[in-house]
Parts: structure tokens; C-alpha cells; sequence
């Protein structure tokens, strides 16, 4: 039974790049969060998915954008990249949607922006 | 304004010994509390969930306990091992008809030979 996976591992891009992160969920999750986590600090939320539309943002600017697949798998997209967006990206997983589920997150997609 | 703080920020302790590590939040209204253990460089892996009827929950040395009526929560560490070394992040997720999860910082745990 596959767990959450993230791809790339790393990634370095230049300041003003576009850069597209890919998810895919738990076998039998359908409901896929992405969050944001600089070093030193808690994960912060960005955006969910769950049957193919957006449920749920936090506060990032639109540069963030998103999408998910028929198949339950996501992209997070960043345009414009600045130096702040250099952090961990978490994709976490779970059933359904909705705070009360548990969420299974994958190692994360690490982002160096220079 | 939905908050999670957890202390200390960090903590160094000896192997073997015991260790408590708190959870103040002010989300509301409350569903449910995670604590997550996350290693360096990795994803959270999950360690305890609680909904608001449940006071305690275990998972081999870890124990979570929470008192909704305060909103603390506290995770305890018995035997401590080397490899707890990591920071463990508290969760909390309010039922607001939508999807509402806050994290706390997180407290970095170093235990030492």
C-alpha cells in the first residue's frame, strides 16, 4: 500500500522561475492538501483539493495555484518565484475532505530558490 | 484569532529519561488534535489523534492527553531513544463546516547519549 509521494526531492530554481510540484495520495484518499513549511517553522496551509476543485485556501498569494487529476493526484504550481518561497512543500492526504480526517503526509518536496 | 503555541520551543534530554511537551491552542470551535512527529527534512508522521470526548491516547511510549475545557494538550515520552530526536508539532482542526487546520511551530526534542 503506497503512502503519499512527492516528486521532485529538491529542486533549485531562479528568482523569477515557474516551478510545478506533483502529489499523488494514499490508495483510497481523494482529498489532497499542500502546505508550506520554511525551516524552523510549522507546516502553513496553502490550498486543498478535493474532487478536482479548490475547497479551502490560506493566505498565499494567487503566484500559488494548483490542480488536481481524475486520479487524485495534484499539482501545485508557483510563478514569479522569490526568494521566500524557498521551503519545504508538504502534500498531505486524506479521505473525503474536512478537518476530522486524519491526513497522511508524504517527505515533502524540498525548494531552493537563489 | 485561531491559535496552536507549543513549549518549550526546544528540549535537550538524556536517553532514557522522560519528557513532556504542552499544546495551549484557541481554535474554535474544535474537532480534532494531532500530535505529528517529523524528522528532519521529512513529512509529519502521525502519532495521536483526539476528538473532544477523549482525555487520553497512546501510542507505545507517546501518550497525548487533552483537556478541552482548558485547550491544552500535552504529549509525554517515556524511556526516551535517540532516534526521538526530532520536532514533534501539534495539530488542531476546527469544524466549521469547512476545512480549518492550524499547526503549532513545533518543539525541536534532541535526546542525548
Amino acid at each position: 500500500d503506497a503512502g503519499v509521494t512527492q516528486s521532485p526531492t529538491h529542486l533549485i530554481k531562479t528568482r523569477g522561475q515557474q516551478v510545478t510540484l506533483r502529489c499523488s495520495p494514499k490508495s483510497g484518499h481523494d482529498t489532497v492538501s499542500w502546505y508550506q513549511q520554511a525551516l524552523g517553522q510549522g507546516p502553513q496551509f496553502i490550498f486543498q483539493y478535493y474532487e478536482e476543485e479548490e475547497r479551502q485556501r490560506g493566505n498565499f498569494p494567487d503566484r500559488f495555484s494548483g490542480h488536481q487529476f481524475p486520479n487524485y493526484s495534484s499539482e501545485l504550481n508557483v510563478n514569479a518565484l522569490l526568494l521566500g518561497d524557498s521551503a519545504l512543500y508538504l502534500c498531505a492526504s486524506s479521505f473525503r475532505g474536512g478537518a476530522s480526517y486524519e491526513q497522511y503526509f508524504g517527505p515533502g518536496t524540498r525548494l531552493t530558490v537563489t | 484569532k485561531n491559535q496552536v503555541e507549543q513549549s518549550p520551543q526546544s528540549l535537550i534530554i538524556l536517553e532514557g529519561k522522560n519528557c513532556t511537551l504542552q499544546c495551549n491552542y484557541t481554535v474554535s470551535p474544535f474537532s480534532n488534535l494531532r500530535w505529528y512527529k517529523q524528522d528532519t527534512g521529512r513529512g509529519p508522521v502521525s502519532l495521536t489523534i483526539m476528538t473532544f470526548s477523549e482525555n487520553t491516547k497512546s501510542n507505545g511510549r507517546y501518550t497525548a492527553t487533552l483537556d478541552a475545557d482548558t485547550k491544552q494538550s500535552s504529549l509525554h515520552i517515556t524511556a526516551s531513544q535517540l532516534s526521538d530526536s526530532a520536532s514533534y508539532i501539534c495539530v488542531v482542526s476546527a469544524n466549521t463546516g469547512g476545512f480549518k487546520t492550524i499547526f503549532g511551530a513545533g518543539t525541536r526534542l534532541f535526546v542525548k547519549a
